[in-house]
């Protein structure tokens, strides 16, 4: 079946340095590919996305780009902030049934310090 | 706009307890999920519903029940509380099956606890 495999966390790191976080996949047929963020007494945001090979999914500085041939959607951004830690999840969609379902990996904790 | 709200944020329950997780959502999305999130490991699918009157079970239904008699209400029912079923639990919400497209709205979480 599907699953994701992401980085153990948690991630420290200083304010304004450069991040990843890996995030490997394993699916039938070619899935769509997500990061979602969790802020502290939140629920699931979606970051980004990315629905083919090599699409490059952007937003609020962080990028990841769908690689087909390592089966590999890292999460990357130039310059963290305090203001980016919380947990980070890589996710797949696939189909269960009549609805799509997305399958998530364990999370990564990101704390930012100064 | 309120997106999808559950209630409560916490709970502690007793062994063999029963009890409602509630999740609603004003966005007027078809689909609806509930998802658990055990300490270490990813969110993995209790049911899901595609719409009023329509429910099926995801990769973890045992011990769990759910109702869909609105677009708006998605509640999780928890028959006889086993300390297995301690998690934090998700409900999601989304427009239409294209997850691609469209995306998950979740809620805030409610942690429950089995003692």
């Amino acid at each position: 079946g599907d699953s994701v495999t992401q980085m153990e966390g948690p991630v420290t790191l200083s304010e304004e340095a450069f991040l990843t976080i890996n995030c490997t996949y394993t699916a039938t047929g070619y899935p769509s590919l997500f990061w979602y963020v969790q802020y502290p007494g939140e629920g699931l945001q979606l970051l980004l996305k990315a629905t083919k090979a090599d699409d490059k999914g952007s937003n609020k500085g962080f990028e990841a780009t769908y690689r087909k041939e390592t089966t590999s959607f890292h999460l990357e951004k130039g310059s963290v902030q305090v203001s980016d830690s919380a947990v980070y999840f890589c996710a797949l969609s696939g189909l269960t049934g009549t609805a799509s379902k997305l399958t998530f990996g364990t999370g990564t904790r990101l704390q930012v310090t100064l | 706009n309120a997106g999808v709200t559950q209630t409560p944020k916490f709970r502690i329950l007793k062994i063999g307890q029963s009890m409602t997780l509630q999740c609603a959502q004003d966005m007027n999305h078809n689909y609806m999920y509930w998802y658990r999130q055990d300490p270490g490991m990813g969110l993995k699918l209790i049911y899901y519903s595609v719409g009023a009157g329509i429910t099926d079970k995801g990769e973890v239904p045992n011990g769990y029940n759910v109702s869909r008699s609105t677009t708006e209400d998605f509640p999780l029912r928890l028959e006889l509380a086993a300390p297995s079923q301690t998690s934090v639990y998700f409900c999601a919400s989304s427009y239409g099956r294209a997850t691609t497209n469209y995306g998950y709205t979740f809620g805030s979480g409610t942690r429950l606890t089995v003692v």
